[in-house]
This record gives C-alpha cells, structure tokens and sequence, in this order.
C-alpha cells in the first residue's frame, strides 16, 4: 500500500484558516486521496475525498497538487470542534481497504 | 438513521472468557469493516465484508478471533479465549458499495481484558 506522511502534531487559533499537509510520493494513478478525522473518544469519520482536481465540500477544501505527490486539507475557519487527529489515506480504487496512518494532531485554541 | 450502531459500549472482562462485540450496519449498506485501535498499533483493519461475504481477514490477528455476518445487517466480531493484548477499542463501520464510497464509523467498543 502506498504511505502517505502527516506531521504528527499541528496548532491553530479558532477562527484562523488550517492548512493540513500530506505527502504522498509513491501515489498510483489507480489511488485516490482521502481524508477522515477522529474527534476525541469518536470513531473517524470521512471528511473529503478527491483524485486529481481540488475538491469542496461543507467540511473542508482538499487541494491536490499538480504531479499528486502531495495534497493539502483546508479549514477555513477552525473552531474548537475540529481539534481531532486527521489522517490522509491513499485508496485504491479498486478496493475497499483504508490503511490508517499515525496521522496529525490538530489543536485548537481559543 | 442512527447511524452505525455497535454493542456494548464498554466490556470488562477476564483472561481466558469468551466476548462478542456486535455491530449493526446503516440499513442500506452492504459493505461492513472491522477495526481495532490501540495506542501502539493505531487503527488496523481487522476484516471486511461485502454483502455477506468475508473479502479479506488477513488482519485478523490469530485463530482466537472470529467474524460473522449472519444477515445483511449485522455483524459480531468474537475473540474465543481472551487475552489481556486484546484490550483496545474496536470499531465496526459500513459503506454502501465498493471503492471509494465513504465508511461510516459506529462509536466503538472500548474492551479491556484483566
């Protein structure tokens, strides 16, 4: 399975934007690139997920880089509520296996 | 829906009994995923189905630990004996089809083996 590299820990300010790194240089043009986070004493849960292009949604922005060696989560605003551990995942899409990482520790301060 | 949900919540018990966590999938969905979290290993899949069939076991850790799906919507996960390394918080999740289709994650079984 290909890995992907998070660091492990991460601050931010509420109300600040939150930029998520991940690098992912073995990619395979058949993964795609996900991402879940795990609230404390949760279970994970999806967040975003794309392939090539940048992708929105009401959670989060992914921005993918051109070669996809490496893709960036976006909060745009960070609230208390998104202090969580968030993992990118590479997925193949012909299977339905998600290989949890470590990882990145996000704390959020008021 | 209320979402995935898995019983019970919390499980005491002792070296050498048997447990059975169980696990309800969101009605819909035909593809289940097990999973256990420690602080050493982090989060593994254990096993995962798809619409009853058991797809790939090759986390499971050893013959002492058993899944079945016995209908479309639910699923147990049983450890036969127990072992106090089994302690951790296990989660089951469900998807509908294949892919790239998100799991959703029930809130786990927090087990602790004395």
């Amino acid at each position: 399975d290909a890995k992907t590299t998070q660091p492990n820990s991460m601050e931010s300010n509420e109300e600040e934007p939150v930029h998520l790194p991940c690098n992912h240089s073995t990619i395979s043009g058949t993964d795609y690139i996900h991402w879940y986070r795990q609230l404390p004493s949760q279970g994970p849960e999806y967040v975003i997920h794309g392939l090539t292009s940048n992708v929105n949604n009401r959670m989060a922005s992914l921005a993918i880089a051109e070669d996809r060696k490496s893709s960036t989560l976006i909060l745009h605003r960070a609230t208390l509520r998104d202090a969580a551990v968030y993992y990118c995942i590479l997925r193949d899409r012909n299977t339905d296996k998600l290989i949890f990482g470590t990882g990145t520790r996000l704390q959020v301060f008021p | 829906d209320a979402g995935v949900i898995q019983s019970p919540r919390h499980e005491v018990t002792e070296m050498g009994q048997e447990v059975t966590l169980r696990c309800k999938l969101i009605s819909g969905h035909n593809s289940l995923f097990w999973y256990r979290q420690t602080m050493m290993r982090g989060l593994e899949l254990l096993i995962y189905f798809n619409n009853n069939v058991p797809i790939d076991d090759s986390g499971m850790p050893e013959d002492r630990f058993s899944a079945k799906m016995p209908n479309a919507s639910f699923s147990t996960l049983k450890i036969q004996p127990s072992e106090p390394r089994d302690s951790a918080v296990y989660f089951c999740a469900s998807s509908w089809g294949t892919g790239v289709h998100e799991q959703f994650f029930g809130p786990g079984t927090r087990l602790t083996v004395l």
